[in-house]
């Protein structure tokens, strides 16, 4: 059971790059999440889904796309990376919305934008 | 002002001491779960509470809906409990987590 998987784990992109944050659960999660963590900040909701299909935006969704084709992947797409988007990025889930859920997380994955 | 305090912002302490990490909040709020962060960066669920008090091995969280308040208590403290404790309440409405800033702890042995 790998609970959820994030890759890469490091990336560097150039300003003006395109790259897809890759997240996958085994665990038959319906609820699915991205999260970005910066230095002196709480985790901050980027775009989330309740079920394949079904996606929605968090606090901070300029600059990236979600998609939800199947329940176990949650890919984060980031259009065209700029400065502001170096941040660690946490994919999470949980059996339903995270009220009376464990949540799971993955990793991270670290992405500096130069 | 966030809506999620958590104090203190920083913590040391040493080896078999009590540890408290206090987290405040001002919305509304279905459930309350704590996060453990390690060096390295994986976060992993420690607690989610709706009411009163829970125990696992060393840890013990408490929550006070009323006064929107919650603990974090560590007895017997370790070296291996450094890391940063997350606090996150769970919002009544949309059921989103909003996130504290975290708690660094350091044990020295």
């Amino acid at each position: 059971n790998a609970g959820v998987t994030q890759t890469p784990k490091f990336q560097v992109l150039k300003t003006g790059q395109s790259m897809t944050l890759q997240c996958a659960q085994d665990m038959n999660h319906e609820y699915m999440s991205w999260y970005r963590q910066d230095p002196g900040m709480g985790l901050r909701l980027i775009h989330y889904s309740v079920g394949a299909g079904i996606t929605d935006q968090g606090e901070v969704p300029n600059g990236y796309n979600v998609s939800r084709s199947t329940t176990e992947d949650f890919p984060l797409r980031l259009l065209s990376a700029a400065p502001s988007q170096t941040s660690v990025y946490f994919c999470a889930s949980s059996f339903r919305q995270p009220s009376g859920n464990t949540i799971y997380f993955g990793e991270g994955s670290w992405l500096t934008v130069v | 002002k966030n809506e999620v305090e958590q104090s203190p912002q920083n913590l040391t302490a040493q080896e078999g001491e009590f540890i408290t990490i206090n987290c405040s909040y001002s919305v509304g709020i279905s459930a309350l779960h704590w996060l453990q962060q390690h060096p390295g960066g994986g976060i992993v669920s420690l607690f989610m509470l709706s009411s009163g008090k829970k125990k696992h091995g060393r840890l013990i969280a408490t929550i006070n809906i009323q006064e929107k308040h919650s603990s974090l208590h560590i007895t017997a403290s370790h070296p291996r409990d450094s890391a940063v404790y997350i606090c996150a309440p769970q919002k009544t409405s949309g059921s989103r987590l909003t996130f504290g800033e975290g708690t660094q702890l350091t044990v020295n042995p």
